[in-house]
């Protein structure tokens, strides 16, 4: 099945500065990746995501990178507040019906003022 | 639009125990998902429902875990009998559809912590 190995476990960046974290994917068959993020105690929120039909996408500070044929895909914070500052996680899917999303194992992020 | 609620919010149970989780998915969601998020770890699917017929079971521990979704909305999981090992967050998530398409983004929910001693 599939496995999703996301590296670093842990990153501090000063406040401004950018913020990279990176995933990799075993199932060439997956087309959709999410990135979640986790506040302490709370819900993980989707904060982006990418579908294997485009190899970029940007929302304001935040961007999400896709190789397909390197099987790995990146999030990248630019200009990071300390409200940045959470577990991040990735996810793979394929896509079909039944859509199932396996995560990777976060990234703790810590944004210093 | 309102959000995925899940309750209790917390639980502590002693081992062999029993315990039930609830989950509301957001109104008009055909997709519910249980996941299990040990401590330092991302989630793990647990079951996934499309309407009332399951999709999904393949790491839900049957001998003691067990789910459903009478009607297509509402859903519970439970555990028993509890072990140790079953101390995590049991997140409930729900998408518009399973198909693929975009409607595919899961929402979670708050969450419920269990502590199992």
């Amino acid at each position: 099945g599939e496995n999703v190995e996301q590296h670093p476990s842990t990153l501090s960046v000063q406040e401004g500065d950018s913020a990279v974290i990176k995933c990799t994917y075993s199932d060439s068959a997956s087309n959709y990746f999410p990135w979640y993020k986790q506040e302490l105690g709370k819900r993980p929120q989707l904060i982006i995501d990418i579908r294997s039909n485009v190899g970029e996408k940007k929302d304001q500070r935040i961007a999400v990178t896709l190789n397909k044929t390197a099987k790995h895909f990146s999030l990248h914070i630019t200009e990071t507040q300390p409200e940045d500052s959470a577990v991040y996680f990735c996810a793979a899917s394929k896509g079909l019906y039944g859509n199932k999303l396996v995560f990777g194992a976060g990234t703790i992020l810590r944004v210093k003022s | 639009e309102a959000g995925v609620a899940q309750s209790p919010r917390y639980k502590i149970i002693e081992k062999r125990q029993s315990v039930a989780f609830w989950c509301n998915p957001i109104s008009g969601h055909a997709t519910l998902y249980w996941y299990q998020q040990i401590l330092g770890q991302g989630p793990k699917l647990l079951i996934q429902f499309q309407n009332n017929g399951v999709v999904d079971d393949s790491q839900l521990p049957k001998d003691r875990f067990s789910a459903e979704r009478l009607k297509g909305v509402d859903s519970t999981l439970k555990i028993q009998p509890a072990k140790l090992e079953d101390s995590a967050v049991y997140l409930c998530a729900s998408s518009l559809d399973g198909g693929g398409g975009p409607q595919e983004t899961q929402y979670f929910g708050p969450g419920t912590r269990l502590l199992v001693l």
